[in-house]
């Protein structure tokens, strides 16, 4: 079974400040790691995924991600928030022997940026 | 190019009525899934499919149905409506090889 844990259900920034949400997952297989972000009233829209072909990935908004495999962590960072970004953010794991098929959340992490 | 589309946005039931939220993808996506989403739990995975014929339970299937007849279409069924199924559902698809799943806007269900 695998499961993540999303640290930090609120978490607030000033603006121009560094973001880091933080994301520890459990799996007995190699991970698919993904970030999402929800608007508020809308669909979740994916930020980047890792599928093992590089760490570090970049995603869109100005945010990236690092897989850690000794620490089970995948933890979301953008150098300077901007206004634009307050929103829920969510992690999520699928297995690769599954390919992909089952996605399995966090419980959010509301950011949100001041002036 | 639509995405996915889910209808209806809203919907209010009674409890003990059945109802069905459609959920339609054009991309020729093999998987399929309807998670719903409860503040604080973030989203819990109700029914999944692999393909046309193929489902299985998720997380939290008691209470819904779900069949999949073609490779667009995945309706979620509730049996008999209970407050307790008072929540955003959302349908979302993707392609076999962690490409991540696309969302729709999802369906605000309340049953009173």
């Amino acid at each position: 079974a695998q499961s993540v844990t999303q640290l930090g259900s609120h978490v607030s920034v000033s603006e121009g400040a560094l973001v880091l949400l933080r994301c520890n997952y459990s799996s007995s297989v190699p991970p698919y790691l993904f970030w999402y972000v929800q608007y508020p009233n809308q669909g979740l829209q994916l930020l980047l995924k890792y599928t093992s072909a590089a760490t570090l990935v970049k995603g869109i908004n100005g945010f990236e991600a690092e897989f850690k495999k000794s620490e089970t962590s995948f933890h979301l960072t953008k150098p300077s928030a901007h206004m634009s970004d307050a929103a829920e953010y969510f992690c999520a794991v699928s297995d690769q022997e599954g390919g992909g098929n089952k996605l399995t959340f966090g419980t959010g992490t509301q950011l949100k940026v001041e002036l | 190019n639509a995405g996915v589309t889910q209808t209806p946005k809203f919907q209010v039931l009674k409890t003990g009525q059945s109802m069905t939220l459609q959920c339609a993808q054009d991309m020729n996506h093999e998987y399929m899934s309807w998670y719903r989403q409860d503040p604080g739990m973030g989203l819990r995975l109700i029914h999944y499919s692999v393909g046309a014929g193929i489902t299985d339970q998720g997380e939290v299937p008691n209470g819904y149905n779900v069949s999949r007849s073609t490779t667009e279409d995945f309706p979620l069924r509730l049996l008999s409506a209970a407050p307790s199924q008072t929540s955003v559902y959302f349908c979302a698809s993707t392609q076999q090889g962690g490409y991540g799943y696309t969302f729709g806007s999802g369906t605000r269900l309340t049953v009173v």
